[in-house]
């Protein structure tokens, strides 16, 4: 029972253009949403969060949308760079636990 | 920022060998440490909270016989995959939470690289 889901596995983009990505999830009881970037041989680093109670959140080239109706959230990077190429994954809280998607990887072509 | 490291990156065994793998947080102290293992394009599936001194929380499904945790000091925690088997291949990834930050939990979860395990 995946309870979070991206669906897609990769997404390739122009550098400048905005890059989307996006995570669906089932369980209403997630309060807090979190977007974790990840390098090769690298773990996971934390990148934005939003709570529930809110539908946007931004920072810098970062902006974390959420739709609680529809039960979706999704990641915008704008403008795009080769350095944002990685897999990013998408999680959610339930209490102390995280529940994390499958990742997509991203891939900024100069 | 935090560093967590894992001992080794990666390891091959034989079948029916122990192998043990090490979570270290580098510049602060853990009382709370994660296990986690993620299969090939799938996502990272949580198998035991780690707290220290005390006994590991294991996720429905993960058996605690087969899967020793251990957390004996603020900045370790192993895992010791008893009894190997090639179905315990895996990509086994730890994180230690700094609670020194005060922030949510998400977002003060430090993540090791990883240890990739092949038993042959």
């Amino acid at each position: 029972d995946q309870q979070v889901k991206q669906n897609s596995p990769s997404l390739s983009v122009q550098e400048g253009r905005i890059s989307i990505l996006n995570c669906d999830y089932t369980n209403s009881m997630f309060d807090y949403f979190l977007w974790y970037k990840k390098y090769p041989a690298e773990g996971p680093t934390f990148l934005i969060s939003i709570s529930s109670i809110k539908d946007k959140n931004e920072d810098g080239r970062f902006t974390v949308f959420l739709n609680k109706s529809a039960k979706h959230l999704s990641l915008h990077i704008v403008p795009s760079q080769p350095g944002d190429s990685a897999v990013y994954f998408c999680a959610a809280s339930e209490g102390s636990r995280l529940t994390f998607g499958e990742g997509t990887q991203l891939t900024v072509n100069p | 920022g935090a560093v967590v490291s894992q001992h080794p990156s990666r390891v091959i065994c034989k079948s029916g060998t122990s192998v043990k793998i090490e979570c270290r947080s580098l510049d602060f102290q853990a009382t709370t440490m994660f296990w986690y293992r993620q299969f090939p394009k799938k996502s990272l599936m949580l198998m035991a909270t780690s707290n220290e001194g005390s006994k590991a929380t294991y996720e429905q499904g993960v058996e605690k016989d087969k899967f020793l945790i251990n957390h004996a000091s603020l900045t370790l925690s192993t895992l010791t995959v008893t009894s190997a088997h090639p179905e315990d291949s895996s990509f086994y990834i730890c994180s230690a939470r700094d609670p020194g930050q005060g922030a949510r939990i998400g977002e003060t979860q430090y993540f090791g690289p990883g240890t990739r395990l092949l038993v042959l």
